[in-house]
């Protein structure tokens, strides 16, 4: 099915264990971010990738890595999880234009609870 | 603190009255984003508008870019419960490595009936 898809949906996990986030899009968009949402608040960017092989720092990436060797996937993973991990994450896929965003393609989100 | 600020952080209104919703930065933005999101789901854009001094109407729906492209507004003629959701700005800023798109904290709104 095209589109955006995350997985797992739900994750508990305990303190100090590592944890992969997955995320795989079909529309071969350049563009993908990894977001938290956090209790009724907005969206914050934890990495973001431009290209196959380029990523950069958001607002919040301490404790967190990414990597993109293919398009389609970009798996975030969290070294030694922390309960002040535990949130919501949102994966999304998009084009830019020369200086403007197309659209936002969001995932279904990833419920992680760190114990 | 967040690159794009919006106020208020909470609204509850009846249907039928009107509601606007303020995005804002010290920040020139070449584009400004809305998105709605409802519980369990991931955000969906609701408009981008580009230009200085731009409305764009979407049926009950008024999205304004500032002139100086550092503020934008939303505004919701006659709410209706349907209307109910955490609505979010949201703004490209470009850096060596690409274009990061970054949100404001959101705006929820509720309508009762």
């Amino acid at each position: 099915d095209a589109g955006i898809t995350q997985s797992p949906r739900y994750k508990i996990t305990e303190t100090g264990r590592q944890v992969t986030l997955m995320c795989h899009q079909t529309w071969s968009h350049s563009y993908m971010f990894w977001y938290r949402q956090d209790l009724g608040h907005g969206l914050r960017l934890i990495y973001y990738s431009a290209a196959a092989d380029i990523t950069d720092k958001g607002e919040v990436p301490d404790g967190y890595v990414v990597s993109r060797s293919k398009t389609e996937n970009f798996p975030l993973t969290l070294e030694s999880a922390t309960r002040s991990q535990t949130s919501v994450y949102f994966c999304a896929s998009s084009e830019f234009g020369l200086l403007v965003p197309g659209e936002a393609f969001f995932g279904q989100g990833t419920r992680l609870t760190v114990v | 603190t967040q690159l794009l600020e919006q106020s208020p952080q909470f609204l509850s209104i009846q249907e039928g009255e009107n509601l606007t919703v303020y995005c804002n930065s010290s920040s020139v933005f070449s584009s400004l984003q809305w998105y709605r999101q409802e519980p369990g789901e991931g955000p969906v854009l609701l408009v981008t508008v580009v230009t200085g001094g731009e409305v764009k109407k979407l049926k009950r729906l008024t999205f304004q870019f500032g002139d100086a492209r550092k503020d934008s507004s939303l505004h919701i003629t006659a709410a209706q419960p349907g209307d109910t959701g955490l609505y979010l700005c949201a703004g490209g800023v470009q850096k060596a490595a690409g274009n990061k798109l970054t949100f404001g904290g959101g705006t929820r709104v509720l309508v009762k009936p």
